[in-house]
């Protein structure tokens, strides 16, 4: 079974660069999407982009100018970074598995989510 | 960017009973549509994808249908552990988007 889990610091200044990991266990990284996801305090979902296996990637246009996602095939890890964070960027920071079928894409796997905050 | 309405924003229900959960899609979405639910401190959990198949694992007292714009998510008879909050999401085009959600809370 295919587990995910966030990792990267919970408190990031205003400015800087929030840098997150997704470490896939029980399975490989090859073959699918890996995507990033948020959820604001007290907010609904929003999602940052996702990256293939090959590298390739699609982001959200709100994100696009500051998000990178990334992936390591020999560490099986995936990961984020968002540049100039405001405390808008404040947020749970979700990794998920994406499938791919007749291009409908859904998330079926979920880190339990990391809690970032930005705050001098 | 394709809007998601969801509702009822919140809901309260007693076990055994029956809930339906809707989102409205902007435009249509042609079935592509997930629902998923989330309880507080765990991961987000897929029920149902491509608007009516149920994942592997799921009970069979979900239920996802719907086309166009329209979607239900029903649960048929609610049992103690569903008390969660649900949450659609379409990805017919990016960027990939999600209905506010659904709290269903104990009566």
């Amino acid at each position: 079974q295919v587990h995910l889990l966030e990792s990267g610091p919970g408190l990031v200044k205003p400015s800087e660069t929030l840098s997150l990991t997704c470490t896939v266990s029980g399975g490989s990284i090859s073959t699918y999407y890996w995507s990033w996801i948020r959820q604001p305090p007290g907010k609904g979902l929003e999602w940052i982009g996702y990256v293939y296996h090959t590298g390739s990637t699609n982001y959200n246009p709100s994100l696009r100018s500051r998000v990178t996602v990334s992936v390591d095939t020999s560490m099986n890890q995936f990961s984020l970074k968002l540049s100039s964070v405001t405390a808008a960027d404040t947020a749970v920071y979700y990794c998920a598995r994406v499938v791919n079928t007749l291009s409908i894409l859904y998330f079926d796997v979920w880190g339990r989510g990391t809690l970032v905050t930005v705050s001098s | 960017d394709i809007q998601m309405t969801q509702s009822p924003s919140s809901l309260s229900a007693s076990v055994g009973d029956r809930v339906t959960i809707t989102c409205r899609a902007s435009q249509d979405i042609k079935n592509s549509l997930a629902w998923h639910q989330q309880k507080p401190g765990k991961a987000p959990k897929l029920l149902v994808y491509t608007a009516s198949t149920l994942e592997n694992g799921v009970p069979s007292r979900f239920s996802g249908s719907g086309s166009g714009t329209d979607y239900t998510l029903t649960i048929s008879s609610l049992q103690p552990e569903d008390f969660a909050t649900y949450f659609c999401q379409q990805s017919y085009s990016t960027p990939i988007t999600f209905g506010q959600g659904t709290r269903l809370e104990i009566k």
